[in-house]
């Protein structure tokens, strides 16, 4: 089983959907957790930390249910520029490691 | 916020010879650096982790007489690819932390191509 999976994509929305994107994790002594995204042929850049109260930021809700070890990133009222690859991340012993990425394509 | 260089962003190379890749934290002291590697289509997988001072850690399966990293100070650290093969080509990231549970915060990634 791999340390952190995240829902197979792509997923491919109209503009204005709402979109959820799922993780799991199998430590269940990892520490922190993290959203990034990563756009084509470039590096990630963070989106969003993950706090165990849930926390929202605009148009972007991210929650995390420690005795499920999941980890979950909603999207609404999607825009064309969030048209990239989601990363789910958690920390784990120290290092962090990266979900294989779900990929959204918003299209008109 | 924090910022992350790396240098440089693209480089071609022949089969044979050595790459060297280097990353700063411009506004923060890392003293633990990561460097990644990242395949098309795939997710970034953890080669090793460089500290301040210290040999670096390799993850299983990373060679480390064929990528090099030296952390010789809390704002620079390297990554050489000795002896590129064209199986060597791919998108390699560093990353640093300004804190141990805060966020990675990448640099902007150096796409290796070997011919």
């Amino acid at each position: 089983r791999k340390e952190v999976e995240q829902d197979p994509g792509p997923f491919n929305v109209p503009e204005g959907a709402t979109v959820a994107f799922n993780c799991t994790y199998s430590n269940s002594a990892s520490q922190s957790f993290f959203w990034y995204r990563q756009d084509c042929r470039k590096e990630p850049k963070l989106l969003m930390s993950v706090y165990s109260s849930g926390n929202e930021d605009g148009r972007f809700t991210a929650q995390l249910n420690r005795a499920s070890q999941y980890i979950s990133l909603l999207i609404r009222d999607s825009k064309l520029s969030d048209s990239a690859t989601y990363l789910c991340v958690v920390r784990s012993g120290g290092k962090l490691i990266f979900g294989q990425g779900t990929e959204l394509s918003v299209k008109p | 916020g924090a910022v992350v260089s790396q240098h440089p962003s693209r480089v071609i190379c022949k089969s044979g010879t050595s790459v060297k890749i280097e990353c700063r934290s411009l506004d923060f002291q890392a003293t633990t650096m990561f460097w990644y590697r990242q395949f098309p289509k795939q997710s970034l997988m953890l080669m090793a982790t460089s500290n301040e001072g210290s040999k670096a850690t390799y993850e299983q399966g990373v060679e480390k007489d064929k990528f090099l990293i030296n952390h010789a100070s809390l704002t620079l650290s390297t990554l050489t690819v000795t002896s590129a093969h064209p199986e060597d080509s791919s998108f390699y990231i560093c990353s640093a932390q300004d804190g141990y549970n805060s966020p990675l915060h990448f640099g902007n990634g150096t796409r290796l191509t070997v011919t």
